[in-house]
């Protein structure tokens, strides 16, 4: 199975900010690469595919790039309503497996 | 608008079984493969299983397999979660999702929990 390893695990912003989360896989899913927000007893969301297309809906302040194993997501000038955790996700193979998670909270 | 919705979660004692359904509607059910992910309490995604958009294939996550079952009825436009001899660490929070190369509509989850 494909391991995908986040870091970092949680880190401290305020508003405004930028915000960069990296995802490294344990080996090569060239651009099938999701990202997803999930906030405190809420489903996920889809933030991003194909590592860097922003889904319909989302705000142009995120944005994601990177191949093979190495990805990140930016968050631009960080908003109350982002502070949550967020998710990678390799679509390459199954099984599909996520990143463990790095939360985003308020400074 | 599309929506999925979960049902049949619960409480079952370890060794038990319990089957979850997910219903949609708003979009061409048939035209996407459909997932279950799940969460247990406090720790991150763990992605259960899919089915193709014609039912014809499915893989199972490595903790999963041999012991869930996923099906879709098209007719009906709902997907199935069959959970066989359930385990403490089954216990979570139960989301069905849709998608081809990644999860783009979910639903709110049901939840499950293993405990005698």
């Amino acid at each position: 199975d494909i391991q995908m390893t986040q870091s970092p695990s949680s880190v401290s912003a305020s508003v405004g900010d930028t915000v960069t989360i990296t995802c490294r896989a344990s080996q090569g899913v060239t651009s099938w690469l999701a990202w997803y927000q999930q906030k405190p007893g809420k489903a996920p969301s889809l933030l991003i595919y194909g590592s860097s297309h922003v889904e319909d809906g989302v705000p142009s302040r995120f944005s994601g790039s990177g191949y093979g194993t190495k990805f990140t997501l930016t968050i631009s000038s960080l908003q109350p309503e982002d502070f949550a955790t967020y998710y990678c996700q390799q679509a390459i193979d199954y099984p599909w497996t996520f990143g463990q998670g790095t939360k985003v909270e308020i400074k | 608008q599309e929506q999925l919705v979960e049902s049949g979660g619960g409480v079952v004692q370890p060794g038990g079984s319990l089957r979850l359904s997910c219903g949609a509607s708003g979009f061409s059910f048939n035209s996407y493969g459909m997932h279950w992910v799940r969460q247990a309490p406090g720790k991150g995604l763990e992605w259960v299983a899919v089915v193709w958009y014609d039912g014809k294939k499915q893989y199972y996550g490595d903790s999963v397999r041999g012991r869930f079952t996923i099906s879709r009825d098209n007719s009906k436009k709902t997907v199935y979660l069959q959970m066989n001899s359930l385990r403490a660490d089954d216990t979570a929070v139960y989301y069905c999702a849709r998608g081809q190369t990644s999860m783009d509509v979910w639903g709110k989850g049901t939840t499950v929990t293993v405990s005698s």
